[in-house]
């Protein structure tokens, strides 16, 4: 069963560095989006992707942060300059087009910044 | 998005029916109730999702109420490996169609 798959699945980084998470989404599927998860708290939106453009995006997602589909298959979520807020489990997801249907879920990766 | 409550947290003895509630009055024509789960910090993982009918996978059931105002997810026979944070999403069918997390209902299975 194709599933969504996401590198590395743990990260550690400097605060003040930049950091580079890699997404590899279902191969028919059309919408993408990044979710992070801080240890204990709920799932947060950041950011959702589509037609090679970012069609929307919560607060936490700012400048900071930024999305990107290089090729045909990799979707990547890279933040400039990570605080130590930062940390946390970072989820991708992705969907085919169509009202009302589901999005899977990447294993995550775990972002710790020192 | 419409409002869901969920029980924070629910036990089930192994190889029982898990029953999940979520109440959702505030749920519009055009929203669908969904499922997801967590395992341990896992990516959450779809489970079901409907609109009006009942619907059934391999994985679970999904009852909704005539009203649509509440529904329940049906485990039919939990194992262990079902213990996890069980989540009950409504969203509109239009947009770019985020997921909002609540914090969901723990469920334990109980050998």
């Amino acid at each position: 069963e194709p599933e969504v798959t996401q590198t590395p699945s743990h990260q550690v980084t400097q605060m003040g560095q930049e950091v580079i998470l890699r997404c590899v989404p279902i191969s028919n599927h059309l919408y993408f989006y990044w979710y992070r998860q801080i240890l204990g708290q709920k799932v947060e939106f950041l950011v959702s992707f589509y037609n090679n453009e970012i069609s929307e995006k919560s607060e936490i997602f700012d400048d900071q942060f930024s999305v990107e589909r290089p090729d045909g298959s990799n979707f990547t979520l890279k933040i400039r300059s990570t605080k130590l807020e930062d940390s946390a489990m970072y989820f991708c997801a992705s969907r085919v087009a169509g009202q009302g249907t589901e999005q899977y879920f990447g294993p995550g990766t775990r972002l710790t910044v020192t | 998005d419409a409002k869901t409550t969920q029980p924070t947290s629910m036990d089930c003895a192994e190889g029982r029916a898990a029953n999940l509630p979520c109440n959702h009055s505030t749920i519009s024509g055009n929203e669908y109730v969904y499922w997801y789960r967590q395992i341990h910090s896992q990516g959450p993982q779809y489970i079901i999702h409907g609109l009006k009918n009942n619907e059934t996978n391999e994985m679970a059931s999904l009852i909704i109420t005539e009203d649509r105002k509440s529904s329940t997810l049906i485990l039919p026979h939990a194992t262990l490996r079902d213990t996890a944070v069980y989540y009950c999403i409504v969203r509109g069918s239009g947009g770019y169609q985020k997921v909002t997390f609540g914090i969901g209902t723990k469920l334990q299975v109980i050998p």
